[in-house]
């Protein structure tokens, strides 16, 4: 089916683990981005990409680890997995040509727990 | 700083308007942003604003004020399916996306 999707939905790891949360889009859009959702917190931005092989920091990346190789790929990685990065996680595209200039369009979000 | 202030929550009842305020503080401005996400649920996009005034999209209208740093999203008729959180996010000269931390609507029968 064409959109956004994330994979695992949901996911428990122990502290220390490595951790990787997929996004896969058909649309062939060119923007990528992981955010991360807590309570009582705005979304915040994690990394972005604006192309395959083009990867850039947001607002919280320290502990997670981006790629994209190919324009319909953008994984997530936790190298070594803390109890703060319990969170939903949502992967995000965007067919503007400019950065966050056009519609978000959203997965459906991992549910990430971190014993 | 850059600031999305937005209510916690609101309630409303069903047919009834309702008003979600948002007031932001960015370095520079490129446009403001209504999401809707209901619990659980990914956020979807409501609107995009980056001139002075009001955008009407069937029930949901949104408006801009550029000089007073202030947005509002208006529900008209509301119905029981417009129960969720709406976020409001912020572009900021770098076109980065400054997110509110969600304004919870609660509509009653």
């Amino acid at each position: 089916d064409a959109g956004i999707t994330q994979s695992p939905r949901y996911k428990i790891t122990e502290t220390g683990r490595q951790v990787t949360l997929m996004c896969h889009q058909t649309w062939s859009h060119s923007y990528m981005f992981w955010y991360r959702q807590d309570l009582g917190h705005g979304l915040r931005l994690i990394y972005y990409s604006a192309a395959a092989d083009i990867t850039d920091k947001g607002e919280v990346p320290d502990g997670y680890v981006v790629s994209r190789s190919k324009t319909e790929n953008f994984p997530l990685t936790l190298e070594s997995a803390t109890r703060s990065q319990t969170s939903v996680y949502f992967c995000a595209s965007s067919g503007a040509t400019d950065l966050n200039t056009g519609e978000l369009f959203f997965g459906e979000g991992s549910r990430l727990t971190v014993l | 700083g850059q600031n999305i202030d937005q209510p916690t929550e609101m309630t409303a009842t069903e047919g009834a308007i309702v008003q979600i305020n948002c007031t932001y503080q960015t370095s520079g401005f490129n446009g403001l942003f209504w999401y809707q996400q209901h619990a659980g649920e990914a956020p979807t996009f409501l609107s995009y604003n980056v001139l002075d005034g009001l955008e009407e999209k069937g029930r949901f209208s949104s408006f801009l004020s550029r000089s007073k740093g202030y947005s509002y999203l208006l529900l008209k008729e509301l119905q029981m399916k417009d129960s969720a959180s709406y976020l409001c996010a912020g572009a900021d000269s770098n076109y980065q996306l400054i997110w509110g931390a969600g304004t919870k609507l609660i509509i009653k029968p």
